[in-house]
């Protein structure tokens, strides 16, 4: 049972344009999520985060929407640059639950010259 | 200071054999996770460590792993009876504090890669 979905594996965004990766879940326990981006033969970095109190947050380029009632969250990165090409992945955890996470499948973002 | 270390990088095995996986915490951090990390799929929660003491095991497949930290600091992932089913990425991730009602950010190591023959 895939409670965390990424269901696009992969995602071309022109250099400046603003790119949109989308993650659903079904667990209504989870009231954290968080973005994580990931280079080939390296750990997953933490990139955002968002409570599930708040619908927005905001880190320079990097934008996380939390839609609670439809159970989606979304991450907005503008300009995208060559260098945000990576996989990215969506997680979340339970408060209580010992802050294990629980990811996605990730999306592969390639941001083109 | 150094972030989260792990050895070996790779690891390549047959089918039937042990296997040990090592994790270096952030100095400090006093909680400790393992995920596993399959050929197109996202980290996998396989337990996590408070302290010395394994607080949540729920994600360990079955009972040929089996994870330690005796000392509250490095944790060794431990494989019997390797099968190729095995061979995935082996994350490590530590944290300053485990649980809680607010969340603390994991780092990251950058994985053993399993192979098995």
């Amino acid at each position: 049972d895939q409670q965390v979905k990424q269901n696009s594996p992969s995602l071309s965004v022109q250099e400046g344009r603003i790119s949109i990766l989308n993650c659903d879940y079904t667990n209504s326990m989870f009231d954290y999520f968080l973005w994580y981006k990931k280079y080939p033969a390296e750990g997953p970095t933490f990139l955002i985060s968002i409570s599930s109190i708040k619908d927005k947050n905001e880190d320079g380029r990097f934008t996380v929407f939390l839609n609670k009632s439809a159970k989606h969250l979304s991450l907005h990165i503008v300009p995208s640059q060559p260098g945000d090409s990576a996989v990215y992945f969506c997680a979340a955890s339970v408060a209580g639950g010992g802050n294990k996470l629980t990811f996605g499948t990730g999306t592969q973002l390639k941001v083109e010259l | 200071g150094a972030g989260v270390s792990q050895t070996p990088s790779n690891k390549v095995t047959e089918k039937g054999k042990y296997v040990e996986l090592r994790c270096d915490p952030i100095s400090g951090h006093t909680a400790l996770y393992w995920y596993r990390q399959s050929l197109g799929q996202g980290p996998e929660f396989l337990i996590y460590f408070q302290g010395t003491g394994a607080a949540d095991d729920s994600g360990l497949p079955n009972d040929r792993f089996f994870a330690v930290r005796p000392e509250g600091s490095v944790s060794t992932l431990k494989i019997q009876r390797t099968e190729r089913g095995d061979s995935a990425v082996y994350l490590c991730a530590s944290s300053l504090r485990g649980g809680g009602s607010s969340y603390n950010e994991q780092f990251f190591g950058p994985g053993t890669r399993l192979t098995v023959l």
